[in-house]
């Protein structure tokens, strides 16, 4: 079965930088979540769509943007990358906002 | 606030032994919990998951978790851990309101160590 497909994989940055990384959900999927782990941390919401609209917004910085396209795929654009924004981002898709979630396998940002 | 508490940072069992990791929730409507499972630099794979109906629900890889809404818990179980079950547990809720946009809210992990 198709599953969550996350590019790139790994993103080696240096500060100030910017970084776009993409999600494409499950096919039919209409509902887009990123959330941000740190390092030996939890996954933290940041932003979420439906049908292409902002449904949610968690503790995502303002250097952060991210968008739905008309396929479905999201992009979360990242703008004066910092140390701190070191981490696995993940995507997650779901159908409608049931809650059940599946994950794609992240993206590693590494910023120096 | 809605939030989630897992006591248990790091537990190790011994391999064959049984295993429960705990998990507290609070939220103010009727939630959705989840139980994921994260290996070393992998993504979340989705054991199980509560909505409704029988509080207790069987998942993959042999796991099985109980809802009790008097003790706000649910509590993941496997009767005998394998090697390959040493990773890191997140227990997850979500909301089932008129505002739920679907996002979760994790608790801070447990890591499980397994002693062959």
């Amino acid at each position: 079965a198709a599953g969550v497909i996350q590019s790139p994989r790994h993103l080696i940055k240096e500060k100030r930088e910017t970084a776009t990384l993409k999600c494409y959900p499950i096919p039919r999927h209409d509902t887009v979540y990123w959330y941000q782990q740190g390092p030996g941390q939890d996954p933290q919401f940041l932003i979420s769509f439906y049908e292409k609209m902002q449904s949610d917004k968690g503790s995502i910085p303002d250097r952060f943007s991210a968008q739905q396209f008309s396929d479905y795929h999201s992009e979360l654009n990242m703008s004066s990358l910092e140390l701190g924004d070191s981490a696995l981002y993940f995507c997650a898709s779901s159908l409608g906002t049931s809650n059940e979630q599946y994950f794609g396998p992240g993206t590693r940002l590494t910023v120096t | 606030a809605q939030s989630v508490t897992q006591p248990d940072i790091h537990i190790t069992v011994s391999e064959g032994a049984s295993l429960e990791l705990r998990c507290n929730y609070s939220y103010g409507a009727t939630p959705y919990l989840f139980w994921y499972v994260q290996s070393p630099g992998q993504g979340l794979q989705l054991l199980l998951k509560y909505f409704s109906g029988d509080t207790l629900v069987q998942g993959i890889k042999g796991f099985e978790a109980e809802f009790k809404r008097s003790q706000s818990s649910f509590n993941l179980r496997k009767p005998s851990v394998h090697w390959s079950d040493a990773a890191e547990y997140f227990c997850a809720v979500g909301a089932l309101s008129s505002s739920n946009t679907g996002k979760l809210i994790f608790g801070q992990g447990t890591t499980l160590q397994v002693k062959p």
